[in-house]
């Protein structure tokens, strides 16, 4: 049973514009929310967080959306640029004192392709 | 500040051999992870460490052991290898959980035969 699920293998933008990647999940128990990106050979590198009592964070071009209702979260990336090109994990762990307090539940990843 | 360091960053394994795949951090983390991934499935928890002496279990935790005998080091164990372990692992270390993220190694890519 995948708890956090990135439906999009892939995602191919043009320099400049919008990337907006995309993360469901079926656990009501998390209470937050990570993005990670990742490049080959290397280890994944945190990026932004969102805790379950918000709806937007935002860290200079990233901002991730998190919808509670629809247990839905998106990160923007604006503008796109070629060395945002990588893979981009999701991630969501539960509440403080919970048994999955601090243990990351991660989706599959999503590829993203930034072109010139 | 050399972050969370894994050795060895490459290994091959004859199926039934051990070994222990070194993780150490120098940033004075309480809390420490060893991940695995493997194509289309993400990373997932193998086991999990709140400090020195306290060692949790994760999503896929058999056929491996860990220890945590001081803060700074945190070893993975495989027992007996077996092909269905062939994988990249990754070791990550937080100062505190929640949305403070993990920060990782560069990863261990282990091939068993």
């Amino acid at each position: 049973d995948q708890q956090v699920k990135q439906n999009s293998p892939s995602l191919s933008v043009q320099e400049g514009r919008i990337s907006i990647l995309n993360c469901d999940y079926t656990n009501s128990m998390f209470d937050y929310f990570l993005w990670y990106k990742k490049y080959p050979a290397e280890g994944p590198t945190f990026l932004i967080s969102i805790s379950s009592i918000k709806d937007k964070n935002e860290d200079g071009r990233f901002t991730v959306f998190l919808n509670k209702s629809a247990k839905h979260l998106s990160l923007h990336i604006v503008p796109s640029q070629p060395g945002d090109s990588a893979v981009y994990f999701c991630a969501a762990s539960g509440r403080a004192g919970g048994t999955s307090y601090g243990k990351l539940t991660f989706g599959q990843g999503t590829i993203l392709t930034v072109h010139p | 500040n050399a972050g969370v360091t894994q050795t060895p960053k490459f290994q091959v394994l004859k199926t039934g051999q051990s070994m222990t795949l070194q993780c150490a951090q120098d940033m004075n983390h309480e809390y420490m992870s060893w991940y695995r991934q493997d194509p289309g499935m993400g990373l997932r928890l193998i086991h999990y460490s709140v400090g020195a002496g306290i060692t949790d279990q994760g999503e896929v935790p058999n056929g491996y052991n860990v220890s945590r005998s001081t803060t700074e080091d945190f070893p993975l164990r495989l027992l007996s290898a077996a092909p269905s372990q062939t994988s990249v692992y990754f070791c990550a270390s937080s100062y505190s959980l929640g949305g403070y993220g993990y920060t990782f190694g560069s990863g261990t890519r282990l091939t068993v035969v």
